[in-house]
C-alpha cells in the first residue's frame, strides 16, 4: 500500500530556476491538492484538482503551475523560483464525493537561495 | 482574514491526564471539520472528523466536540500519552467545496 508519495523530499535551488515537485497516489482518488506550510501560517492551499485535466486555484496560486494529465499524478511547477517560495510543500488526495478526509504525503522541503 | 483559528500555539500536559485542544471558526458555511496530527518531517495524518449535523464524535481516546452556535470545536485526548506529542491542526471545509482551511496548529507536549 504505497499511498501518496512526494519527490524529492528535499530540494535546494536558486532564484529564477524552474523546479517541479512530484506527487503520485495509488488510491485512484479523484481529488488532489497542493499546500505550502510556512511558520505562522499553517497550511495554505496552492492549487487543487477534481479529476484529470481539471484544476483550480487555491488561496496562494501566484508563481505556481499545475497539471493533471493522469489521475495518479499531480506535479507542481515553480516556473521561476523566488526566495518567498522557500517552504515545505505537501500534496494530498481524497475520494470523490461526500465528507472524506484528505490524506497527505510526507512533504518536500524546498529551499531557494 | 483567518477563518480557522487555533489561539493556543502550545499546550503541555502530564501523561495520563486529559488534553483539550481548541479551535474557533468564523465561516458559517463550514460544515465538515477535521483534526490532523503532524510529527516533524512527516505529513499531517488524519485523526478524527465531525459533520455539522453532529455535536460529538468519538474514536478511542479521541473525541471531537462541535458547538455550532459558538463556532467552536475541541479535541479531547484521554488519557494523554507521550506519543501524542505533535502539532495538531484543525481544518474545515464547506459543502461540495472540498478545499480545507487550516488553523495554524497547536504544539502538544505530553510529559512522562
Amino acid at each position: 500500500d504505497a499511498g501518496i508519495t512526494q519527490s524529492p523530499r528535499y530540494k535546494i535551488t536558486e532564484t529564477g530556476r524552474q523546479v517541479t515537485l512530484m506527487c503520485h497516489q495509488t488510491w485512484s482518488h479523484s481529488y488532489m491538492f497542493w499546500y505550502r506550510q510556512d511558520l505562522g501560517h499553517g497550511l495554505r492551499l496552492i492549487y487543487y484538482s477534481a479529476a484529470a485535466d481539471i484544476t483550480d486555484k487555491g488561496e496562494v496560486p501566484d508563481g505556481y503551475v499545475v497539471s493533471r494529465s493522469k489521475t495518479e499524478n499531480f506535479p507542481l511547477t515553480l516556473e521561476s523560483a523566488t526566495r518567498s517560495q522557500t517552504s515545505v510543500y505537501f500534496c494530498a488526495s481524497r475520494r470523490g464525493q461526500g465528507n472524506q478526509p484528505q490524506h497527505f504525503g510526507d512533504g518536500t522541503r524546498l529551499s531557494i537561495l | 482574514d483567518q477563518q480557522v483559528k487555533q489561539n493556543s500555539p502550545s499546550l503541555s500536559v502530564q501523561e495520563g491526564r486529559i488534553s483539550i485542544l481548541n479551535c474557533d471558526y468564523t465561516n458559517s458555511m463550514f460544515d465538515y471539520f477535521l483534526w490532523y496530527k503532524k510529527y516533524p518531517a512527516e505529513g499531517p495524518t488524519f485523526l478524527i472528523s465531525i459533520s455539522s449535523i453532529k455535536d460529538k464524535n468519538e474514536d478511542g481516546r479521541f473525541t471531537v466536540f462541535l458547538n455550532k452556535s459558538a463556532k467552536h470545536l475541541s479535541l479531547h485526548i484521554v488519557p494523554s500519552q507521550p506519543g501524542d506529542s505533535a502539532v495538531y491542526f484543525c481544518a474545515a471545509s464547506a459543502g461540495s467545496n472540498y478545499k480545507l482551511t487550516f488553523g495554524k496548529g497547536t504544539l502538544l507536549t505530553v510529559n512522562p
